[in-house]
């Protein structure tokens, strides 16, 4: 089974729109951490939000924020206000464990957003 | 803001050479990383290392490869003998040990010929 999945291959918005970006994760561990990363043509992997699995609270980073819907084990990325810097491919990824072991993170495939003028 | 710094940047290769792809992780992070990136793919992971020894290793990571940290500030990824298929973006990452920052370097595009 896949560990993160991301079903929409493919976003367009328009610029000054919100957007969402869906992201849904498999794990029978109860201590966990999703991840959104940011990955323009230029290839760089850029960090965005992170999401800890006891967090009570849905994280926020300037533009971005992440609903955290624990039960329905979704992390989907929220993007206000869309710029033309914001094209881009996303990744949603997952570690597995507590913070202080030596765990990897797991990738889901991507989802290219392209903002519109 | 403390980088990961990836050298070389691009580096193209003949079928069955060596490489050596370069890693110099944040200077407090004591875990790290090597990813994969087939062209237009997920990204892969390949090795975790932490106190100078090998953690992790996934199934692409074969006797081809292999990771060393010759210093307290270098850690590198070779590829002995590559081939067509080894072509790729290839990532560092280093963690901090609280587990929130995975900090990627910027990547090695490496194409063999």
């Amino acid at each position: 089974a896949q560990k993160i999945t991301q079903t929409q291959p493919g976003m367009f918005v328009q610029e000054k729109e919100a957007v969402t970006l869906d992201c849904t994760y498999d794990t029978s561990d109860p201590s966990y951490g999703l991840f959104w990363y940011k990955q323009p043509s230029s290839g760089e992997m850029i960090f965005l939000i992170y999401q800890g699995s006891y967090d009570q609270q849905n994280a926020t980073e300037g533009r971005y924020s992440l609903n955290f819907q624990k039960a329905r084990k979704s992390a989907n990325l929220v993007i206000s206000a869309s710029q033309l810097g914001d094209s881009a491919m996303y990744f949603c990824a997952m570690r597995e464990g507590s913070g202080g072991s030596n765990y990897k993170l797991t990738f889901g495939k991507g989802t290219l957003l392209t903002v519109n003028p | 803001e403390p980088e990961v710094t990836q050298t070389p940047s691009h580096q193209v290769t003949q079928m069955g050479q060596e490489v050596i792809l370069r890693c110099v992780p944040i200077s407090n992070h004591l875990y790290f990383y090597w990813y994969r990136q087939i062209l237009g793919q997920k990204v892969e992971f390949l090795v975790s290392f932490y106190n100078n020894e090998i953690s992790e290793k996934s199934e692409i990571f074969d006797d081809q490869f292999s990771v060393e940290r010759p210093d307290g500030s270098n850690f590198t990824l070779k590829i002995r003998s590559t081939k067509l298929e080894d072509s790729a973006m290839y990532f560092c990452a280093s963690r901090d040990t609280f587990g929130y920052g995975y900090t990627f370097g910027s990547g090695t595009r490496l194409t063999v010929v």
